[in-house]
């Protein structure tokens, strides 16, 4: 059975860039990859959303190769209050033409000083 | 927060005891998802609403119910027939479903 992965943790310093890997190779054909940030006990956070190629916002970019089964959420010169859990979200494709928005397992990023 | 509205934020019952967990939007989504979250957990699907009236169960939907009568509403019931009902609780909406997810603070539930 497909799953979306992610790796469970990831340790960065002010300052560097920080890639964030999702595999998803059983992605559903017309859904989008959604990229989550949550802080301890609060609701996460939407931090950026695309199909295809490559999406830039004022916070984050996102790269998504041409099959889509893998998306790279980046953060630019990251910094202390970036220490947080990122979850991708994807709908995956079952049988029956019914898909699922299946989220990954989360990554855990800390930032130190 | 965002438009989203959980209550209570915290909430204690005794092993048994149906409860129900208030969740209110007032952003006119469609969509609205129930998900639960175990600690150093991600989040798993519990049921989600398309549209008024209409609601599929998630991942792991046994133990709860869920309605929508309202566009604004999607309270959820954890019965006691779930084995193991504490956790946090997060509701979520949207406008679709390829739309971003806007998650209320959530409730923790402890049951004992």
């Amino acid at each position: 059975l497909a799953k979306t992965t992610q790796p469970i943790s990831m340790d960065s310093y002010e300052g560097q860039e920080v890639n964030i890997t999702c595999s998803h190779n059983n992605i559903a054909t017309n859904d989008y990859i959604t990229w989550y940030q949550q802080f301890p006990s609060q609701g996460p956070r939407f931090i950026i959303q695309g199909y295809k190629t490559k999406v830039t916002n004022e916070v984050a970019s996102l790269f998504i190769p041409a099959d889509r089964k893998s998306s790279t959420l980046s953060l630019p010169r990251v910094s202390l209050s970036d220490t947080a859990v990122y979850y991708c979200l994807v709908g995956e494709a079952l049988s029956g033409g019914y898909n699922k928005l299946i989220f990954g397992a989360g990554t855990r990023l800390a930032v130190h000083p | 927060d965002g438009g989203i509205t959980q209550s209570p934020k915290y909430l204690f019952r005794k092993e048994g005891q149906n409860v129900t967990l208030s969740c209110e939007q007032n952003l006119n989504h469609d969509a609205m998802y129930w998900y639960r979250q175990d600690p150093g957990q991600g989040l798993r699907l519990i049921y989600y609403s398309q549209i008024v009236n209409d609601f599929q169960k998630g991942d792991i939907a046994e133990g709860y119910s869920v309605s929508r009568e309202k566009k604004e509403s999607f309270p959820l019931t954890v019965t006691s027939a779930q084995k193991n009902p504490t956790a946090f609780y997060l509701c979520a909406s949207s406008a679709g479903r390829n739309y971003e997810q806007y998650f209320g603070p959530g409730t923790r539930l402890t049951v004992t």
